[in-house]
């Protein structure tokens, strides 16, 4: 079944380590993207890219950075963790050309301590 | 540039009332619009889209939503609210060349037994 996967749902980490949110998707998308949402709010953009070897950054300034070198997997990765990055982090991808709509993972539950 | 203004951060209806969320947006090109559902800990759901083809939109969970160009608007409805329906809704504007989404700040739907 196409999908797409974040691992892991849920983190606890402590100040300085370096971490890596892993997304990948089924789906043969050649367009993913990085948000990050603090619990009730608005999503916010972080990274996106629209193939491989290409990455963008969002409209939010984020520490963290994204690579791209398979069309199914966008990992994300904080060099140095702080509590300021407590967060969700949830990523999605799209299809080329038409419509436009981004399908999600079901998130990483990030905790810095 | 896209924006999209959501219209009460938090609605509460009973068990077989009416629900209405309300959507506005802007746009400099033709939009291509979309409804999102977030249930708990969970990534987003797409509900529904508009894409320029037929004005009223029928989604799952018998949401449905219109498009109404001279309003600039595109509100969510389902006749008859359920339990389940509880979640957060946001609305997401795209178009053009731009394969990002602008996102609203997102309305809390609460349904009373």
């Amino acid at each position: 079944e196409a999908d797409i996967y974040q691992t892991p749902r849920y983190l606890v980490i402590g100040t300085g380590k370096k971490i890596t949110l892993e997304c990948s998707q089924t789906m043969g998308h050649d367009k993913m993207y990085w948000y990050q949402q603090d619990p009730g709010m608005e999503l916010h953009l972080i990274h996106y890219s629209y193939g491989v070897n290409s990455t963008e950054k969002g409209d939010l300034s984020s520490e963290s950075t994204v690579s791209r070198i398979r069309t199914e997997h966008f990992p994300l990765t904080l060099e140095s963790a702080r509590p300021s990055h407590t967060s969700q982090y949830l990523c999605a991808s799209g299809v080329s050309g038409g419509t436009y709509e981004q399908y999600f993972g079901p998130g990483t539950r990030l905790t810095v301590t | 540039a896209q924006s999209v203004t959501q219209l009460g951060s938090h609605v509460s209806v009973s068990e077989g009332a009416l629900v209405l969320l309300r959507c506005n947006y802007s746009s400099s090109v033709p939009p291509y619009l979309f409804w999102y559902v977030q249930y708990p800990n969970q990534g987003l759901q797409l509900l529904l889209k508009y894409t320029s083809a037929a004005t009223l939109v029928k989604g799952i969970n018998g949401f449905e939503a219109e498009f109404k160009k001279s309003e600039t608007s595109f509100h969510l409805t389902k006749p008859s609210a359920h339990m389940s329906d509880a979640a957060e809704y946001f609305c997401a504007v795209s178009g053009g060349s731009n394969y990002k989404l602008t996102f609203g700040k997102g309305t809390l739907l609460t349904v009373n037994p």
